[in-house]
C-alpha cells in the first residue's frame, strides 16, 4: 500500500507569489499515475493535474505538475486570489488508491 | 453538463446502517467506473469503494471491507453505498466520484457530498 506524504502542511503566501507543493510516495507510483486536486471550503475536489504533469482542460497554465517515481511537485507560478485552497495529491496506479493529507495554501 | 448528487446521509448510532445514493446526469452513466470517496471532518480524502461499468469488478478499502456494499443501477443512472455496522470513525462527508474513460481511479467529476455522522 502506497502512502503519500505532502509538505508543507500549510503554505502562507501573498497573491502573485510562487507556490511549490510537494508530494512524496512511500514507493514508486506506477506509470507516474499521480493527480493533484484543489478543494475549497464546502466544495468538492476539482481535478487539476493527472499523470503527474497533464493539466485538465480549463485549468489555467499557472498550474503545473512535475516529478516521477516517488517525488512529485505542484507549482502555481503566480498565485491568484482564487487559488487559496487545499491541494491533495493522489496516486491511482495501484490499489488501494490513496490521497495525501493535503497542503493548505493560505493568504499571508 | 455532468452532475452527481448524493443523498441519504444523516445521523446514526454506532452499529446502525445507512444507504447512500448518487444520482448521475449529463453523461452515459453505464460507460464509467464509479467510486465513493470520503472525508472525515477537517481531514484528508479516503477512497472507499469502486464499481465497474456492469458491476463485474468491485473493490473496497480495508477500513470498510465486510461492512459496506457498493452497487449501481445503470437503467436509473444511480450509484449506491449500503453501509452497515457503522462506527464513529465512519463519520465523514461521502462523495460520489466518476472515474475517467481510461482510468478508473482518476476522478474527473465529484458530487457535493452527503454528511454521515455516527454518534451515540
Amino acid at each position: 500500500e502506497i502512502v503519500l506524504t505532502q509538505s508543507p502542511g500549510t503554505l502562507s503566501l501573498s497573491p502573485g507569489e510562487r507556490a511549490t507543493l510537494s508530494c512524496r510516495a512511500s514507493q514508486g507510483v506506477t506509470n507516474n499515475y499521480l493527480a493533484w486536486y484543489q478543494q475549497k471550503p464546502g466544495q468538492a475536489p476539482r481535478l487539476l493535474i493527472s499523470d503527474a504533469s497533464t493539466r485538465t482542460t480549463g485549468i489555467p497554465d499557472r498550474f503545473s505538475g512535475s516529478g516521477s517515481g516517488t517525488d512529485f511537485t505542484l507549482t502555481i507560478s503566480r498565485l491568484e486570489p482564487e487559488d487559496f485552497a487545499v491541494y491533495f495529491c493522489q496516486q491511482y496506479g495501484s490499489s488501494p488508491w490513496a490521497f495525501g493529507q493535503g497542503t493548505k495554501v493560505e493568504i499571508k | 453538463q455532468v452532475h452527481l448528487v448524493e443523498s441519504g446521509g444523516g445521523s446514526v448510532k454506532p452499529g446502525g446502517s445507512l444507504r447512500l445514493s448518487c444520482a448521475a446526469s449529463g453523461f452515459t452513466f453505464g460507460d464509467y467506473f464509479m467510486s465513493w470517496v470520503r472525508q472525515a471532518p477537517g481531514k484528508g480524502l479516503e477512497w472507499v469503494s469502486y464499481i465497474s461499468y456492469t458491476s463485474t469488478y468491485i473493490d473496497y478499502a480495508d477500513s470498510v471491507k465486510g461492512r459496506f456494499s457498493i452497487s449501481r443501477d445503470n437503467a436509473k443512472d444511480s450509484l449506491f453505498l449500503q453501509m452497515n455496522s457503522l462506527r464513529a470513525e465512519d463519520t465523514a462527508v461521502y462523495y460520489c466520484a466518476r472515474g475517467t474513460v481510461t482510468t478508473a481511479g482518476l476522478f474527473d467529476f465529484w458530487g457535493r457530498g452527503t454528511l454521515v455522522t455516527v454518534s451515540s
